[in-house]
């Protein structure tokens, strides 16, 4: 069975704090795909990122970077430095390498105080 | 470029009173999509999703259904309104094995 944990479900920091969130998920299949994404107040979800299961490379978009550690089941994200505009939340998610469904964390509420 | 289109952005409705939320997509053909509700608090649960015309996956039996009539065309319904169907609905495209694109996405309040 596939599954994505998101145990953080609030966090609050002040701005340019550093503040990682983290996901961990539970799948048999070999190949499959890790996203994250964001919702803003306006509720929209955005697109951060995907991760295929053979990448394990951990990857850095200006202040984003994950940490992507199949040892562990673990497809952490941190945001350095963060800002109010960081203010949402953010979805962990998975998908098999041919299924339809995604399935989703419940989700990390990240508050950044000015 | 791919655009996903839904409405409306904000939807009051009685209880009782039927419901239909449209979702299209421009600039993709086939793509998979999806019906996710989005209730005040909790994460994201997937309603129906569906590989083609006419065909579509029911994921958690309730009051709503949904219809594909086009290929980029995917429309939710309801015949009667629970109070219990309060919440944000967003509807999604992908292609497989890629990332989600999500609408906008409808926030209805039953009254």
């Amino acid at each position: 069975a596939q599954k994505v944990t998101q145990a953080q479900t609030e966090i609050s920091v002040v701005e340019k704090e550093d503040v990682t969130l983290d996901c961990v998920y539970e799948t048999r299949d070999t190949t499959y795909y890790l996203f994250w994404y964001k919702q803003p107040p306006s509720g929209e979800l955005v697109f951060l990122i995907r991760r295929n299961s053979f990448d394990e490379q951990n990857e850095i978009s200006g202040r984003y970077s994950w940490n992507f550690q199949k040892s562990t089941s673990s497809f952490n994200f941190t945001i350095t430095a963060s800002q109010v505009v960081d203010s949402a939340v953010y979805f962990c998610a998975l998908t098999q390498n041919t299924g339809n469904q995604f399935y989703f964390g419940t989700g990390t509420s990240l508050t950044v105080i000015p | 470029s791919q655009t996903i289109h839904q409405w409306p952005a904000t939807l009051v409705q009685p209880v009782g009173s039927p419901l239909s939320l449209e979702c299209t997509v421009e600039g993709t053909s086939n793509p998979n999509l999806y019906w996710y509700r989005q209730a005040a608090g909790r994460g994201l649960q997937l309603l129906f999703y569906s590989v083609g015309i006419g065909q579509i996956s029911s994921e958690v039996p309730q009051n709503l259904s949904a219809s594909r009539p086009q290929d980029r065309q995917f429309i939710l319904s309801s015949k009667k309104l629970l109070l219990s169907d309060s919440g944000f609905y967003l509807c999604a495209w992908s292609l497989r094995g890629g990332g989600y694109t999500f609408g906008s996405g409808t926030r209805l309040t039953v009254v």
